[in-house]
């Protein structure tokens, strides 16, 4: 199972919108809605931001957002914040297996 | 809430075995409910190898699988990995999280092993 395509990084300037593309194939985003997001700081361990595609963990501000068409997911970032800036990683169930994204840094300018 | 925390040799030479544990509080390892391990290698990005659940069933990663096993200890309230044969590229934050569904709700803070010599 290969990872799923990510952009290296993305940046905006505070207040601004980011988008994190996520794509894979039939086998996995293509067929399932069990898509999730992970917003990793450094050192820290990874945390649950979207799952489902696009509802929210109870905590998770309602800046964060995630939508799904075809192979592709996508997570929006609007009024970006300062500690926004960190790693963000999707994930798909593929069928008895998950298969993470390549990553992607957020930097907030 | 549920906490999870690894814990491991830290340092394993190559050719030999990594056993690692994830201890569970807060919450029954024997509900329900998939658990996963998940590793990131030195300044990469994370990798999915594999998921247990109590009664036994396991999910792994298919290029792994012939090295690697779960097992769960329902009396310590506890998870297990055993790789073995293992070599540099080994090395890597090794996390244990809990399932939603087909999700990973809770995470340990992970525990760092290098394999060398």
């Amino acid at each position: 199972q290969s990872a799923l395509t990510q952009p290296r990084s993305v940046s905006g300037s505070p207040g601004q919108s980011v988008t994190i593309s996520c794509t894979g194939t039939s086998s996995d985003i293509g067929t399932y809605k069990y898509v999730s997001w992970y917003q990793q700081h450094p050192g820290k361990a990874p945390k649950l931001m979207i799952y489902h595609v696009n509802e929210r963990p109870s905590g998770v501000p309602d800046r964060f957002s995630g939508s799904k068409s075809g192979n592709t997911a996508s997570l929006t970032i609007s009024g970006l914040q300062s500690d926004d800036e960190a790693d963000y990683y999707c994930c798909s169930y593929a069928g008895n297996s998950y298969v993470f994204g390549t990553g992607t840094k957020v930097t907030v300018l | 809430q549920v906490q999870l925390q690894e814990s491991g040799p830290g340092l394993v030479e190559p050719s030999g075995t990594l056993s690692l544990t994830c201890a569970v509080s807060g919450g029954s390892i024997s509900s329900d409910i998939w658990w996963s391990w998940v590793r990131q290698p030195p300044g990469k990005g994370l990798e999915w190898i594999g998921e247990t659940h109590h009664s036994g069933r396991a999910n792994y990663d298919p290029t792994l699988k012939s090295r690697l096993t779960f097992s769960v200890d329902k009396s310590k309230n506890q998870l297990s990995l055993k790789l073995t044969s293992v070599t540099a590229a080994d090395t890597a934050v090794y996390y244990c999280a809990r399932h939603g569904d087909c999700f990973l709700s809770d995470w340990g803070p992970g525990t760092t092993v290098t394999v060398s010599s």
